[in-house]
């Protein structure tokens, strides 16, 4: 069973374009979170969206991101007009149901030049 | 969730025990303890979780205090490949609004060779 997977690996973008990071839940996992972890700094929660409906949102800056886990293929965290400050990894985790265990994919370092 | 305090650091020489302490004094009856560990550079691993009675598995055992506020993860055989940061987090499992995971500042165990 493969774990959670994201991808790119690694992403470049430059100050003003858009980001897109993916993620794959674990086969049968309907659940998918989001976590943010700056540099030198802790992970902090960002989104928790099931099948096409987010639930818990509260981490989330108010503007340019947004998060999407359609009926068909990936979660979506979309970053819009990057600013260096969103430099960081960004971790997709999933479950199998609320409340179950999460486990985490290798995430996605965003460097924003 | 309620807030958990760990040692900033600790040091065990490889093959040893690594034992490390939590400390959730306002932990409430339905909220369970898990850890977590992020090695340098990687996704966080779940570990082991546990409400009040110990619990093993493959990667460690989880101690908890009869009053369940506090509890150990043991590390019996400690290898240089457990270097990482442990994270102690405590949430509730089944029911309530939040499925997020809180993670604090972690322990970061050295296993020395």
């Amino acid at each position: 069973n493969a774990g959670v997977m994201q991808n790119p690996r690694h992403l470049v973008r430059r100050r003003g374009q858009e980001a897109r990071l993916r993620c794959s839940p674990m086969k049968g996992h309907s659940h998918v979170y989001w976590y943010r972890q700056l540099p030198e700094e802790g992970l902090k929660f960002m989104v928790y969206l099931q099948k096409e409906n987010i639930i818990d949102e509260s981490g989330m800056p108010k503007e340019r991101f947004s998060a999407e886990f359609p009926k068909e293929g990936p979660s979506i965290l979309r970053i819009q007009q990057v600013v260096r400050g969103d430099s960081a990894a960004y971790f997709c985790a999933s479950s199998p149901a609320h409340q179950e265990t999460q486990y985490f994919g290798p995430g996605t370092r965003l460097l924003v030049l | 969730d309620a807030k958990t305090t760990q040692p900033t650091s600790m040091d065990c020489a490889e093959g040893r025990a690594a034992n490390l302490p939590c400390n959730h004094s306002t932990i409430s009856g339905n909220e369970y303890v898990y850890w977590y560990r992020q090695i340098h550079s990687q996704g966080p691993q779940y570990i082991i979780h546990g409400l009040k009675n110990n619990e093993t598995n493959e990667m460690a055992s989880l101690i908890i205090t009869e009053d369940r506020k506090s509890s150990t993860l043991i590390l019996p055989h400690a290898t240089l490949r457990d270097t990482a940061v442990y994270y102690c987090i405590v949430r509730v499992r089944g029911g309530g609004a939040t499925n997020k995971l809180i993670f604090g500042t972690g322990t970061l165990l050295a296993v020395q060779p």
